[in-house]
């Protein structure tokens, strides 16, 4: 079955540094991965999104990279903020292009 | 920030009662979607739709019902609660059009307590 894998354990970084997370998926081809942002109580907010022909996007200090041969994309973050505080979720389109499939997400904690 | 409304925002009920998640959206979209979210965990698909007169099941969706009368508003009904239905709902939105395709835009949730 369609599987994705961020890991559970939260990230603590210091402020200034690149926050690098980790996304990996099996039994998927999907046509593009997406990043969310979510906030405690919140509802995701949509970051990035990178198709499957894409190596690379960015978006002010945002970068995500998609390995469709590995099945792994990375999420970073550069010059981190406290503010960057949040779970950061990856989502696949599910193969049929009806649904997302969204993996539990990795805690990111920035400490000024 | 996306112009999506979910009501109440908080709800504890006792068990066996008939409750309506209420969601309405303000931008057009056609699609709509219904997750459940326990903290820490991945969202779980519950229902979807792909326009007015259209809803399609999800992963989670056998104690539940949806609507969709009209384009904006898309109800979730739990036709009675039990202790295992509390956690965090999500109503989500997304677009046909070309260019805003493929990406979700979220309410703030209705977090459910069923004693």
């Amino acid at each position: 079955s369609q599987k994705i894998e961020q890991n559970s354990e939260a990230l603590n970084i210091q402020e200034g540094k690149t926050a690098t997370l980790t996304c990996n998926y099996t039994n998927y081809s999907p046509a593009y991965l997406q990043w969310y942002r979510q906030d405690p109580g919140r509802g995701p907010v949509f970051l990035l999104l990178i198709r499957e022909n894409e190596k690379e996007k960015r978006k002010e200090r945002l970068k995500v990279t998609f390995d469709t041969t590995l099945k792994q994309s990375l999420f970073h973050i550069t010059a981190s903020q406290p503010a960057d505080s949040a779970t950061y979720l990856c989502a696949l389109e599910d193969g049929g292009g009806f649904k997302t499939i969204f993996g539990a997400g990795t805690r990111l904690f920035v400490k000024a | 920030e996306a112009d999506i409304y979910q009501t109440p925002r908080y709800l504890v009920i006792g068990t066996g009662k008939k409750i309506t998640l209420e969601c309405s959206q303000t931008m057009g979209h056609d699609k709509m979607y219904w997750y459940q979210q326990d903290p820490g965990m991945e969202l779980h698909l519950i229902h979807y739709s792909y326009g007015v007169n259209s809803t399609e099941k999800g992963d989670l969706s056998s104690e539940s019902t949806v609507s969709r009368i009209r384009t904006e508003h898309f109800p979730l009904t739990l036709e009675s609660a039990r202790p295992s239905h509390t956690s965090q709902y999500l109503c989500a939105t997304e677009s046909f059009w070309r260019g805003e395709a493929d990406t979700q835009y979220f309410g703030p949730g209705t977090r459910l307590t069923v004693l």
